[in-house]
């Protein structure tokens, strides 16, 4: 089965500063997806990025990149130009490529925090 | 294009009681999961359904299941509830063969 581990419960980072969130899983598969998920106060789960698996380009999506780290099963998730409404739980999540169904695998979560 | 809705939003139960839970997924979508998320366990997958039939099914006792209806939308259903139930139940939606999964704002239930 795989797993998704989130080490680092609680970050913090100042306004306009870059914060790296990291995530590590392991799998026996060769296909899969990553995302990252923020989930703020209200709740909803809201999609920051995704990587699949076969791609070597690191994704990105205006100020969120990750580091895919295929080899290393790393998947860090890097927020540039932090801003307050940054702040949320951000789920790092696993998605089978080789299995029907798209079923997620979440990491605990790590609590993001911006201060002005 | 609406986003996937949940309804409720909030649920106050007892213990023993049962209790429904509905879906409705972004148009076009036919796979629909559900999740339960809790503080102590995190967010676990419950079931997904996809063309009515159940495809994926998590770690959960038989008292949780599930149905999907042919306009795509979903319940849940909990019998017997639980102490342990209480929690926010989060429904996501994804198109055939694309692996993103967009989420509901959740039911979230409070068993007393």
């Amino acid at each position: 089965a795989q797993t998704v581990t989130q080490s680092q419960p609680e970050m913090s980072v100042q306004e306009a500063e870059t914060v790296t969130l990291s995530c590590t899983y392991d799998t026996s598969e060769s296909d899969y997806y990553l995302f990252w998920y923020k989930q703020p106060p209200s709740r909803q789960m809201i999609l920051v990025i995704r990587q699949e698996a076969y791609k070597q380009q690191n994704a990105t999506e205006n100020r969120f990149s990750v580091n895919f780290q295929k080899a290393a099963k790393s998947f860090s998730l890097k927020i540039s130009d932090s801003q307050l409404g940054d702040a949320a739980m951000y789920f790092c999540a696993y998605r089978s490529g080789e299995t029907s169904g798209s079923r997620l695998t979440f990491g605990e979560g790590t609590q993001l925090t911006v201060n002005p | 294009k609406a986003g996937v809705t949940q309804t409720p939003r909030y649920l106050i139960k007892t213990r023993g009681q049962q209790v429904t839970l509905s879906c409705s997924p972004i148009s076009g979508h036919r796979s629909v999961s559900w999740y339960q998320q809790t503080p102590g366990q995190g967010l676990q997958f419950l079931f997904e359904y996809f063309s009515e039939t159940q495809r994926n099914k998590g770690n959960f006792p038989g008292r949780f299941s599930g149905r999907q209806f042919s306009n795509s939308r979903s319940e849940m259903n909990v019998s017997t509830l639980e102490l342990g139930d209480s929690a926010l139940y989060l429904c996501a939606s994804s198109l055939v063969g694309l692996s993103t999964q967009y989420f509901g704002p959740g039911t979230r239930l409070l068993v007393l």
